[in-house]
């Protein structure tokens, strides 16, 4: 059974500081990584995606991906009020099987 | 362009009734997802279509559940018949593999639909 651990949060940053969000992953074989945004009563929204060791920045968020510690992050940088809302983590299996999802970490970001 | 539309975006039924929940993916997606999200079990995949044609429906929890894609612009999940367990938001999404890429699971998701069986 393919696993997918987040801390459930919450996690409450002041605004303008960095956010961390972590995930670890129990399928060794991964071969993708990504990162949904949800808000409240809202559908996931991709923000970012990481294939291989190391970071990948888009503008305010960072994702740094371990596979030998079977370990994926993402950090947003000068955290805003409006990006309080609930991360989910989501990794594909070895052989590109359909990806499992992370039951999500709530951000709340106060101003 | 437009995203995902799913149908309704709510629905109420009573126990025993039969569900019925629609999904157009994006135009030109080849890959279709059905997923159940609650807050105890998180976000679930129930089953996902390739060109249309079922790949892997072992999500699906019961017999009681089924899905169809008869073209590749139209899906249907279906419950008959229902219970208050069902309850839940019923999220579609679709994908397509780009040219090169590893990786056919940059999914964009429909809106959901919220349902309530009483």
């Amino acid at each position: 059974q393919k696993e997918v651990e987040q801390n459930s949060g919450p996690l409450s940053v002041p605004e303008g500081a960095i956010a961390s969000l972590n995930c670890t992953y129990s399928d060794r074989g991964s071969q993708s990584f990504f990162w949904y945004r949800q808000y409240s009563g809202k559908s996931p929204e991709l923000i970012m995606s990481i294939y291989s060791n190391g970071d990948k920045e888009d503008g305010r968020f960072t994702a740094q991906l371990n596979k030998a510690s079977q370990y994926v992050s993402l950090l947003i940088r000068d955290s805003q009020p409006s990006d309080s809302a609930t991360y989910l983590c989501a990794v594909t299996g070895a052989g590109n099987t359909p990806l499992v999802f992370g039951k999500g970490t709530r951000l709340s970001v106060i101003a | 362009d437009a995203g995902v539309i799913q149908s309704p975006r709510h629905e109420v039924t009573e126990m025993g009734q039969e569900v019925t929940l629609r999904c157009k993916p994006i135009s030109g997606h080849d890959y279709l997802f059905w997923y159940r999200q609650t807050m105890m079990r998180g976000l679930e995949l129930l089953i996902y279509f390739n060109n249309n044609v079922p790949i892997d429906d072992s999500g699906m929890p019961e017999d009681r559940f089924s899905a169809k894609m008869p073209n590749a612009s139209f899906s249907t999940l279906k419950i008959q018949p229902s219970e208050p367990r069902d309850s839940a938001v019923y999220f579609c999404a679709s994908s397509f593999r780009r040219s090169g890429a590893s990786s056919y699971n940059e999914q964009f998701f429909g809106p959901g639909t919220r349902l309530t069986v009483l």
